[in-house]
């Protein structure tokens, strides 16, 4: 199995653009999540999906993130208008449903908002 | 704010010693986890222990929980230099959340 698959790997933007993050899990995987990860913050975990439907969005900074997960392999994360603040590492990770082991991480995709 | 803090943040020693991290976190759990973390790189699991255990072992790797104190340590033996790396630990609670801590930042030196 190729693992999960984030797209693309580095974007550098300028502010106001509009960022869309891709991501590809695991096939059999059921379950998605979509973590930040900065210098400051950590690791936060923005939303997860089970079986495609958002789970809890909680972690979602603010109205100019989205996430949609249209099909069991496939899912978005949208910044729009992006801000400088927004720079950082964003992680999609998935494992099977109903498990409560391990997640398996993409590479990550690098974002800085000029 | 987050719900594990790792404890040191960042830990050096030399190749054969053991490294010890320790994390503490807040709120009852289901299971606790430990990831590696290589500069660059996504995430990698380690190990995971449940609410009831208390220990737990692979290859190198030892991991304790205690629930009473809300705590859990990571002891890799036998360190060695492909050993440095960031570890996480992330506590899973109700709901499937799971939520990383701070990290520690190991470096052994060859």
């Amino acid at each position: 199995d190729a693992g999960v698959i984030q797209s693309p790997r580095h974007e550098v933007t300028e502010m106001g653009q509009e960022v869309t993050l891709r991501c590809k899990p695991i096939s059999g995987h059921n379950s998605l999540f979509w973590y930040r990860q900065t210098m400051m913050r950590g690791l936060e975990l923005l939303i997860y999906f089970n079986n495609n439907v958002p789970i809890d969005d909680s972690g979602m900074p603010e109205d100019r993130f989205s996430a949609k997960m249209p099909n069991a392999s496939f899912s978005t994360l949208k910044i729009q208008p992006s801000e400088p603040r927004d720079s950082a590492v964003y992680f999609c990770a998935s494992r099977a449903t109903g498990s409560t082991g391990e997640l398996f991480f993409g590479e990550g995709s690098r974002l800085t908002v000029l | 704010s987050q719900q594990g803090e790792e404890d040191p943040q960042a830990l050096s020693i030399q190749e054969g010693e053991n490294a010890t991290m320790n994390c503490s976190y807040k709120t009852s759990i289901n299971n606790l986890q430990w990831y590696r973390q290589n500069s660059g790189r996504g995430l990698v699991h380690l190990i995971l222990i449940r609410s009831n255990e208390r220990e737990k072992h692979s290859g190198r790797l030892r991991v304790t929980l205690d629930t009473s104190k809300k705590s859990s340590s990571l002891l890799i033996t036998a360190s060695r230099a492909a050993d440095t790396a960031s570890y996480f630990c992330a506590t899973e609670t109700s709901g499937s959340r799971l939520t990383f801590g701070e990290g520690t930042q190991l470096t052994v030196n060859p």
